[in-house]
């Protein structure tokens, strides 16, 4: 089993939906859970980072942390075709990280 | 910009090749990273540096060999690669090594590498 499983995708949902990215995962000391964002030609970049259970709010994008169920969600409201890229969760206990393998999210317009 | 700058983007070499690939960071960290992105697959963690020393290398073949310089520069030092190894090649650093809590960590553009 892999330590982190995330929908590779890929996800098309039209302009101003609401996008529910989601992963799972096996290590209970994971305590620090990120979402990258990924454009195409360019390296990940860091949207949300959160620490242990909960939500976290920025604009439009909420992320939240459900560490009894070992599954965290990234949110987007009123999705924008510049939202349309890779998501990569990321996840740690006190070490390195742990990607999953991405979803890949396309918004029409 | 994230502050994180790669050189080349591109890159095709040939599996006789020597050919090294630079990555330097202008955000005053002191960890830097190598990690390597297939198709479909999660980002592969290669090398970390901790204050210019190397404190992880997570079982990579010995046709890659990093170089620190200085806590600003990493290099990664490519000879007599395969095929198989053609893949996004990122660089990234944070404000702390692991040890401790982790940082966040920031991404170059990376390297798209092809071996002919």
């Amino acid at each position: 089993q892999k330590e982190v499983e995330q929908d590779p995708g890929p996800l098309s949902v039209p302009e101003g939906a609401i996008v529910s990215l989601n992963c799972t995962y096996s290590n209970s000391a994971f305590q620090y859970f990120m979402w990258y964002r990924q454009y195409s030609r360019k390296g990940p970049e860091l949207l949300m980072y959160t620490y242990s259970s909960g939500n976290k709010e920025d604009g439009r994008f909420t992320a939240q942390v459900d560490k009894s169920s070992k599954y965290i969600s990234l949110f987007i409201r009123d999705s924008q075709p510049s939202d349309s890229a890779t998501y990569l969760c990321a996840m740690s206990g006190n070490e390195k990280l742990t990607f999953g393998t991405g979803t890949r999210l396309t918004i029409i317009p | 910009e994230t502050g994180v700058t790669q050189t080349p983007r591109h890159l095709v070499m040939g599996m006789t090749n020597k050919k090294s690939l630079k990555c330097e960071q202008h955000l005053g960290h002191n960890a830097m990273y190598w990690y390597k992105q297939s198709a479909k697959k999660p980002l592969e963690l290669m090398f970390v540096y901790n204050f210019k020393e190397q404190t992880e290398n997570n079982s990579v073949p010995s046709r890659f060999s990093p170089e620190c310089p200085n806590s600003s520069h990493l290099f990664l030092h490519l000879h007599t690669l395969q095929p198989e190894d053609s893949a996004l090649y990122l660089c990234a650093s944070s404000p702390r090594g692991v040890g401790g809590t982790p940082e966040t960590q920031y991404f170059g553009p990376g390297t798209r590498l092809l071996v002919l």
